[in-house]
């Protein structure tokens, strides 16, 4: 079993649509990243998040530390938000990733 | 903000020969180093976790001899791949951050093609 299982695998939406993207993880954790690959492979980090709620324009991600559970919202979905989005925890000075998530938004 | 650059960006070399990639830090001292590889249409697989003036921690199933990780100052790692055969070609990607728990920053990545 990973230590970091993400949802869906796959995710197409209408622009403009809410999008949810789920992380759930087994492990203590000190921090937990939300990254978004575009093709081409460029890596950006999100969030960095260890307790609560962070909002940065249309993202929103949120973590529940007692439920090892951690959610992405993207509101008012773009096309320009296509790309793969990927869930990494901080635990034992080490990084564990999720599968990612890649998501399409059609115009 | 900080930065993390990665170079080359690109690299084709032939069979059997050895291919350095390089991963700077910027604006920031990166005690924590990771490089990590990519297939396509799959999630990066971390090879190896550096900090800096120490030996690498490579993951299970990666062979250190093959891929040789310097850590040998705050800003810069490097990752050589050593007597390289096509089936080595991939998308590798470093990250440095500051401390573990920190804010990770990511290169831009390389993509190596051996032909």
């Amino acid at each position: 079993k990973n230590e970091v299982e993400q949802s869906p695998q796959n995710l197409t939406a209408q622009e403009g649509e809410f999008i949810t993207i789920n992380c759930s993880y087994s492990v203590g954790i000190s921090a937990l990243h939300w990254l978004q690959q575009h093709p081409g492979g460029g890596i950006v980090s999100l969030f960095m998040l260890s307790s609560g709620k962070k909002k940065h324009g249309r993202l929103i991600a949120t973590i529940n530390i007692q439920e090892k559970h951690s959610s992405l919202h993207i509101t008012a979905s773009h096309p320009r938000d296509s790309a793969v989005y990927i869930c990494a925890v901080w635990f034992n000075n080490d990084m564990r990733f999720g599968a990612g998530t890649r998501l399409t938004v059609k115009p | 903000g900080a930065v993390v650059s990665q170079h080359p960006s690109r690299v084709i070399c032939k069979s059997g020969t050895s291919v350095k990639i390089e991963c700077r830090s910027l604006d920031f001292q990166a005690t924590t180093m990771f490089w990590y590889r990519q297939f396509p249409k799959q999630s990066l697989m971390l090879m190896a976790t550096s900090n800096e003036g120490s030996k690498a921690t490579y993951e299970q199933g990666v062979e250190k001899d093959k891929f040789l990780i310097n850590h040998a100052s705050l800003t810069l790692s490097t990752l050589t791949v050593t007597s390289a055969h096509p089936e080595d070609s991939s998308f590798y990607i470093c990250s440095a951050s500051e401390a573990a728990g920190n804010t990770i920053y990511f290169g831009e990545g390389s993509w190596l093609t051996v032909v």
